[in-house]
């Protein structure tokens, strides 16, 4: 049973609008969460993250946006750009910050 | 500083037969954790190593085990293939328990 999911497997968006990719998780105990970012035939990197006692990060044209009451967060890109096609993995952390709950993953593909 | 590197790239083993891979963390960084991706599951976590020490485990069969040795590289060993571990295998590494984790490329298994 995933606990962390991204329901839409791939979005496509142009360049300089905004790209939204959303997740979804049931267990309310995950305190912390992230957004990673990868590459074909390269690990997934690091992008942004939230501590689940705030509702919103920003890193430069990065937004997450965290909903408690609704279990969803969401990644905003703004705006948009190509080298930013890529899948997008949102993840969960239990409290003892040692096991990451991945989704599935969100292709991104960003039209010049 | 370098990354987290994994060995071997790229495997192709056969049903039945067993597989070591290998990964080294960033220097300094005490905490390895596997995971899998398949292009269904996502990423889903296999296990964690932190001071030669499993702290964490996933839901994966006996097969799949690791460990980690007194330098941090770990090393993750699957026995009895079988076609569905055909997989992306990444480490990732943490300094502390807090940290981002830092991925690598990653161990493409096939299983034929």
């Amino acid at each position: 049973d995933q606990q962390v999911k991204q329901n839409s497997p791939s979005l496509s968006v142009q360049e300089g609008r905004i790209s939204i990719l959303n997740c979804d998780y049931t267990n309310s105990m995950f305190d912390y969460f992230l957004w990673y970012k990868k590459y074909p035939a390269e690990g997934p990197t690091f992008l942004i993250s939230i501590s689940s006692i705030k509702d919103k990060n920003e890193d430069g044209r990065f937004t997450v946006f965290l909903n408690k009451s609704a279990k969803h967060l969401s990644l905003h890109i703004v705006p948009s750009q190509p080298g930013d096609s890529a899948v997008y993995f949102c993840a969960a952390i239990s409290g003892n910050f040692n096991k990451f709950y991945f989704g599935s993953g969100t292709k991104l593909n960003v039209k010049p | 500083k370098a990354g987290v590197t994994q060995t071997p790239r790229y495997l192709i083993k056969t049903r039945g037969q067993q597989v070591t891979l290998s990964c080294s963390p960033i220097s300094g960084h005490r905490s390895v954790s596997w995971y899998q991706q398949t292009p269904g599951q996502g990423l889903q976590f296999l296990f964690e190593y932190f001071s030669e020490t499993q702290r964490n485990k996933g839901n994966f069969p006996g097969r799949f085990s690791g460990r980690q040795f007194s330098n941090s590289r770990s090393e993750m060993n699957v026995s009895t293939l079988e076609l569905g571990d055909s997989a992306l295998y990444l480490c990732a590494s943490t300094r502390d328990r807090d940290g981002e984790q830092y991925f690598g490329p990653g161990t493409r298994l096939t299983v034929t």
